[in-house]
């Protein structure tokens, strides 16, 4: 198992949206419904911002979506907010009861 | 309140054998699959592998097989990750978190987290 291919950073200014790519192999992202993303602030837990590829647990704002195409997931934050400055992680399910993280995104609010 | 309370921070030496401990409360303990989640300094999350309370089921990820073990003692509603022999590289931030839910399809992301523990090795 390989970890996912995130890009190391993104950034944008308040209020403009923001979308990070989550890229894996038809062994994990391309052949399960099963893709998360957690936002984690450094120090504290990783928070679950989506899960099953788009839908969002209660409490997470509707500004955080998420979609998949292929081997590719995406999550895509509107509306940026200072608060939203935090590292980024997908993960995937790969199968045999496991899964992988993806090597995480630093996203800055300009 | 729904939470899971790891144990507090370890130093050790090489060699040295280690249990952490993660306590849930809140929930029915023995209907969630448990997860461990390693962060290395500097570097991303690793997933290692989940522990279903219930029967003591185990699933490691191929990299941390053989590395540790997992256990659990429901009387307590405590999961345990442990370590034979620590190694340097074993420094890192471990994470226990709660499986949104599992239907036998695959693996939907974990919606709760503990603290985490710190776990540093050096002679």
């Amino acid at each position: 198992q390989s970890a996912l291919t995130q890009p190391p950073s993104a950034s944008g200014s308040p209020g403009q949206s923001v979308t990070i790519s989550c890229t894996g192999t038809s062994s994990d992202v391309g052949g399960y419904n099963y893709v998360s993303w957690y936002q984690h602030h450094p120090g504290k837990a990783p928070k679950l911002m989506i899960y099953d590829v788009s839908k969002r647990p209660s409490g997470v704002p509707d500004r955080f979506s998420g979609s998949k195409s292929g081997n590719t997931a995406s999550l895509t934050v509107s509306g940026l907010q200072a608060e939203d400055e935090a590292d980024y992680y997908c993960s995937s399910y790969a199968g045999s009861n496991t899964a992988v993280f993806g090597g995480g995104t630093q996203l800055t609010v300009l | 309140e729904v939470q899971l309370v790891q144990s507090g921070a370890e130093v050790k030496k090489p060699g040295e054998s280690l249990k952490i401990s993660c306590k849930g409360s809140g929930y029915s303990f023995t209907s969630y699959w448990i997860g461990w989640v390693r962060q290395m300094p500097g570097k991303g999350l690793e997933w290692m592998g989940i522990m279903y309370p219930g029967d003591s089921k185990t699933r490691y990820s191929p990299s941390f097989q053989g590395q540790v073990t997992m256990s659990v003692d429901k009387s307590i509603r405590t999961a345990y990750l442990q370590w034979s022999s620590l190694k340097a590289p074993d420094t890192a931030m471990y994470y226990c978190a709660r499986l949104l839910y599992y239907d036998g399809s695959g693996l939907p992301g974990f919606d709760i987290w503990g603290q985490g523990t710190m776990v540093t090795v050096s002679s």
